[in-house]
């Protein structure tokens, strides 16, 4: 596809259950980011992905976060044990590699997915 | 680490007139500036973006400008239309840690 993909776009979940969140970025895009987006509120950063690398995880708002991006192209964020404070919308973002930039982050365009919608009940 | 001060929280303009959206930014090592739009549901999208070697940058209807002495950065519309009603971050980057977004400005043009 052209732009970043996500699903599901809605999600229902009784608290305590697993998620998994899945995001399928643009091609040849390097870079992935994870953000929650609580309503009304711009999007807050959970972790980073270079290829299969991941460099930042400091966003992650527990340890019932977990990502993964093992062969460099989909990525998946799963959240453990949900609670209501999970609900939100979660974007995803993909980027080129800003190799010129020599910064740890590529401070290329990012370009989102529609977002799943979380709801924990 | 990085704060993104934005304001307004909410704007009205009527149809045809201008907006402005300004943000501030704390950090000076920030050099890259994104503005991105928000239907209600939908995706943010890119609008437009500045880097910190330039003091302004336009595209159609839309121009951003940068001071960065001042450590502060805006957003003009002109000739709003309806379509342009949406909500709008600003967000600064500093390179070396994540994309910091501000909280949000709903744009509403009244036709």
């Amino acid at each position: 596809g052209a732009g970043v993909s996500q699903s599901p776009r809605y999600k229902v979940a009784k608290r305590g259950q697993d998620v998994a969140l899945r995001c399928d970025p643009i091609s040849g895009h390097v870079s992935l980011f994870w953000y929650q987006q609580a309503l009304g509120q711009g999007p807050e950063f959970l972790t980073y992905f270079q290829n299969e690398a991941q460099l930042d995880k400091s966003g992650l708002p527990s340890d019932r976060f977990f990502a993964e991006r093992p062969e460099g192209s989909v990525s998946t964020l799963k959240i453990q044990r949900t609670q209501q404070e999970d609900s939100a919308v979660y974007l995803c973002a993909s980027s080129l590699a800003g190799y010129l930039d020599r910064t740890p982050y590529s401070n290329q365009p990012q370009h989102f997915g529609d977002g799943t919608r979380l709801s924990i009940l | 680490g990085e704060n993104v001060e934005q304001h307004p929280s909410t704007l009205s303009v009527q149809e045809g007139d201008s907006a402005v959206i300004k943000c501030t930014y704390s950090d000076s090592a920030s050099n890259y500036f994104p503005w991105y739009k928000q239907e209600l549901g939908k995706r943010p999208q890119l609008i437009i973006d500045i880097r910190s070697n330039v003091g302004e940058k336009k595209d159609q209807r839309i121009a951003v400008t940068l001071n960065k002495t001042a450590k502060h950065f805006s957003l003009h519309i002109t000739e709003t239309q309806p379509e342009d009603s949406a909500v709008y971050f600003c967000a600064a980057a500093p390179g070396n840690t994540p994309l910091v977004f501000g909280k949000g400005t709903r744009l509403s043009v009244i036709a």
